[in-house]
C-alpha cells in the first residue's frame, strides 16, 4: 500500500530561526514529490514539485530536498516568518493528478 | 484571478438529506477533482474529471455523485448524507491532469452531517 509519512506531526519554532521538515514515502512507482502549504481554512497552496531527476528545489524561503534511493524528502523554511504557520503537507504522485498520496502533514506554530 | 472556487463555505445537514457542493475554476482547466480532509488522515480523491462529459471515480466514490457538463465547473452532490461524510471537502484543478502540473485547489467547504 502507498503510504506517505510526516515528522514531526507538530512543531513550535521563534520567528527567524530555521526548521526542517521530513517526509518518508513508500509509493511506486514513483513520478514525482510535491510540498504544500495550507494555512488554517484554507486549501492547500503548491510550494514545490520535484522529479526522480532532481534532489534540490527552492521557492524563496522554502527548499525541499529529495533522496529517491532512501525515499526521503525534506523541507527547509529558513528565517521563519509568522506567516509560515501553517500545515505543510507532502504528497507523492505516482501518475497523473488522480494518483496523488498525501501526507498528513506537519503543523508549523511559529511564535514571536 | 478567481481560480478554483467553491460554495458554500459552511454547510450542516441533517441525515438524508441531500446537496450539492459547488466547484468552478477560471483557468480553463480540463482536470478537476474533489478531496475529502479528515482529522489525521491525509487528503482523499473522491471524484474526478479529465474533461467535460468524463468522469470517473476516485478511492472514497461511496455515496457521491458527480458530473462534468462544462469545462469550468464540477458539482459534487451528496445524495443522502450520512455523519461519516463529515468532512472539510476541497476542489481541485490543473490544465491537463498530467504528472508534473500544479494542482489548485479552492478553498474548501466544510460540511456537518447531523
Amino acid at each position: 500500500k502507498n503510504q506517505v509519512e510526516q515528522s514531526p506531526q507538530s512543531l513550535i519554532i521563534l520567528e527567524g530561526k530555521n526548521c526542517t521538515l521530513q517526509c518518508n514515502y513508500t509509493v511506486s512507482p514513483f513520478s514525482n514529490l510535491r510540498w504544500y502549504k495550507q494555512d488554517t481554512g484554507r486549501g492547500p497552496v503548491s510550494l514545490t514539485i520535484m522529479t526522480f531527476s532532481e534532489n534540490t528545489k527552492s521557492n524563496g524561503r522554502y527548499t525541499a530536498t529529495l533522496d529517491a534511493d532512501t525515499k526521503q524528502s525534506s523541507l527547509h523554511i529558513t528565517a521563519s516568518q509568522l506567516s509560515d504557520s501553517a500545515s505543510y503537507i507532502c504528497v507523492v504522485s505516482t501518475g497523473g493528478g488522480n494518483k496523488l498520496t498525501f501526507g498528513t502533514g506537519t503543523q508549523l506554530k511559529v511564535e514571536l | 484571478n478567481a481560480g478554483v472556487t467553491q460554495t458554500p463555505k459552511f454547510q450542516v445537514l441533517k441525515t438524508g438529506q441531500s446537496m450539492t457542493l459547488q466547484c468552478a475554476q477560471d483557468m480553463n482547466h480540463e482536470y478537476m477533482s474533489w478531496y475529502r480532509q479528515d482529522p489525521g488522515m491525509g487528503l482523499r480523491l473522491i471524484h474526478y474529471s479529465v474533461g467535460a462529459g468524463i468522469t470517473d471515480q476516485g478511492e472514497v466514490p461511496n455515496g457521491y455523485n458527480v458530473s462534468r457538463s462544462t469545462t469550468e465547473d464540477f458539482p459534487l452532490r451528496l445524495l443522502s448524507a450520512a455523519p461519516s461524510q463529515t468532512s472539510v471537502y476541497f476542489c481541485a484543478s490543473s490544465y491537463s491532469g498530467q504528472p508534473n502540473e500544479k494542482l489548485f485547489f479552492g478553498s474548501g467547504t466544510q460540511l456537518s452531517v447531523l
